[in-house]
């Protein structure tokens, strides 16, 4: 089944301890992209790439890592993460534009709801 | 990208046609208009996309007005499985960010 996996589905942890989101897709997908969502703000992008080694900063990258060693995984990594960071964090891929009928289809993870204390 | 507007909330009773608009008036010649949904606190999960032509999928129907200033998204026969928030996104297809802005959406509620 094609899909987009994320873990942990849940974490609450404290301020300025590292941790790391993973994202794994089964779909051959050269782009993948975080996003974070807050209420009232809606979705707002966070990092994103084009291929393996190709990363790139969204809207709110601040205080996020990422790394694209391999085409399937893409990481998300808070540092030292802080409440601000206390978010529901969804990962999606796509097939690059390239033609093609369904191109621009992103495909979303069902979401890691991380808890900063 | 240009900006959408969608009513904030609307409601239809189950097994009726669940029709949802969408401004978009601002937008260009290379833009596409894409319709997603996110049911409760899931992953956003993509409906359809159209740029001018009207669309249909297994999913729904997608009509966009002549010029293009508006859309339709219509559910044929809508199911209590449908009640998410349903987002109008226009984007140029070939935004190599690939970023899609998630506006507020409209909730959408099926009734029994």
């Amino acid at each position: 089944e094609a899909q987009v996996t994320q873990n942990p589905r849940y974490l609450i942890t404290v301020t300025g301890k590292k941790l790391t989101v993973t994202c794994s897709q089964n779909m051959n997908h050269e782009y993948m992209s975080w996003y974070r969502q807050d209420p009232g703000l809606g979705l707002r992008q966070i990092y994103y790439s084009m291929n393996v080694e190709v990363t790139d900063k969204g809207d709110v990258p601040e205080g996020y890592k990422v790394s694209r060693k391999e085409k399937r995984n893409f990481p998300l990594i808070l540092e030292s993460p802080s409440p601000n960071q206390t978010s529901l964090y969804f990962c999606a891929s796509s097939i690059r534009l390239a033609g093609g009928a369904r191109t621009g289809e992103l495909f979303f993870g069902e979401g890691s709801r991380l808890t900063v204390l | 990208d240009a900006k959408t507007t969608q009513p904030p909330s609307m409601d239809c009773a189950e097994g009726r046609a669940a029709n949802l608009p969408c401004n978009h008036s601002t937008i260009s010649g290379n833009e596409y208009v894409y319709w997603y949904r996110q049911i409760h606190s899931q992953g956003p999960q993509y409906i359809i996309h159209g740029l001018k032509n009207n669309e249909t999928n297994e999913m729904a129907s997608l009509i966009i007005t002549e010029d293009r200033k508006s859309s339709t998204l219509i559910l044929p026969h809508a199911t209590l499985r449908d009640t998410a928030v349903y987002y109008c996104i226009v984007r140029a297809r070939m935004d190599s960010s690939y970023k899609l802005i998630f506006g507020s959406g409209t909730r959408l509620l099926v009734r029994p």
